[in-house]
């Protein structure tokens, strides 16, 4: 089964902890992102990378930090920085070469500070 | 990509169909119309897009209108598992970001 995980679907840290969100995907796409959304709001951009080993920052980069070393891989980093860290984590992926702009969500994963 | 406008929610009964408006009247020729939903506590799921002519799938239909400044999403036999935030947004063809902007949605309540 393609798709994509993320993990865990709850996660529970201190405040001034940094914390490692895991985004996987066997859908071989190249491009994946990173989206928060808050109560009753819609997805904001965190990050996005086209293609291994580069990454752009997206709207709301500050306090977050990613990697892509591999093309299954995306983990997020909230760093102690990020004020307001407790949302609901959102990772998608896109077929790099693909004309249309459908994107791929995971389940996402509900971070909460304490 | 150019901004939207849907109202925050709706009702429909089931197996009634439910109509979803969105406007975009400042849609530019070569920006598409996306339909994404997204159940409670979910990711988003992806439903249907077009650029000019009406289209139709196995989830749902999209009525562009001529000018292309407002479109419709229609589920045409709502059911409870429908009830989902439905988000609609316009974005030209490929370009180097290629992420999307959700705004807040419409919030469609499935009535049993």
């Amino acid at each position: 089964d393609g798709g994509i995980t993320q993990s865990p679907k709850y996660l529970f840290r201190k405040e001034g902890q940094n914390v490692t969100l895991s985004c996987e995907q066997n859908l071989n796409h190249d491009a994946m992102y990173w989206y928060r959304q808050d109560p009753g709001q819609g997805l904001r951009l965190i990050y996005y990378s086209q293609i291994v080993n580069d990454f752009q920052k997206g709207d709301i980069a500050e306090g977050y930090s990613v990697s892509r070393e591999k093309k299954e891989s995306f983990p997020l980093t909230v760093t102690s920085a990020q004020k307001n860290p407790t949302a609901f984590y959102l990772c998608a992926s896109t077929p790099r070469d693909r004309a249309s702009d459908e994107q791929f969500f995971g389940p996402g994963t509900r971070l909460t500070v304490l | 990509d150019a901004k939207t406008t849907q109202p925050t929610s709706m009702d429909c009964a089931e197996g009634r169909a439910a109509n979803l408006p969105c406007n975009h009247s400042t849609i530019s020729g070569n920006e598409y119309v996306y339909w994404y939903r997204q159940i409670h506590s979910q990711g988003p799921q992806y439903i249907i897009h077009g650029l000019k002519n009406n289209e139709t799938n196995e989830m749902a239909s999209l009525i562009i209108t001529e000018d292309r400044k407002s479109s419709t999403l229609i589920l045409p036999h709502a059911t409870l598992r429908d009830t989902a935030v439905y988000y609609c947004i316009v974005r030209g063809s490929y370009t180097g970001r290629r992420a999307l902007t959700f705004g807040s949605g419409t919030r469609l309540q499935v009535q049993p």
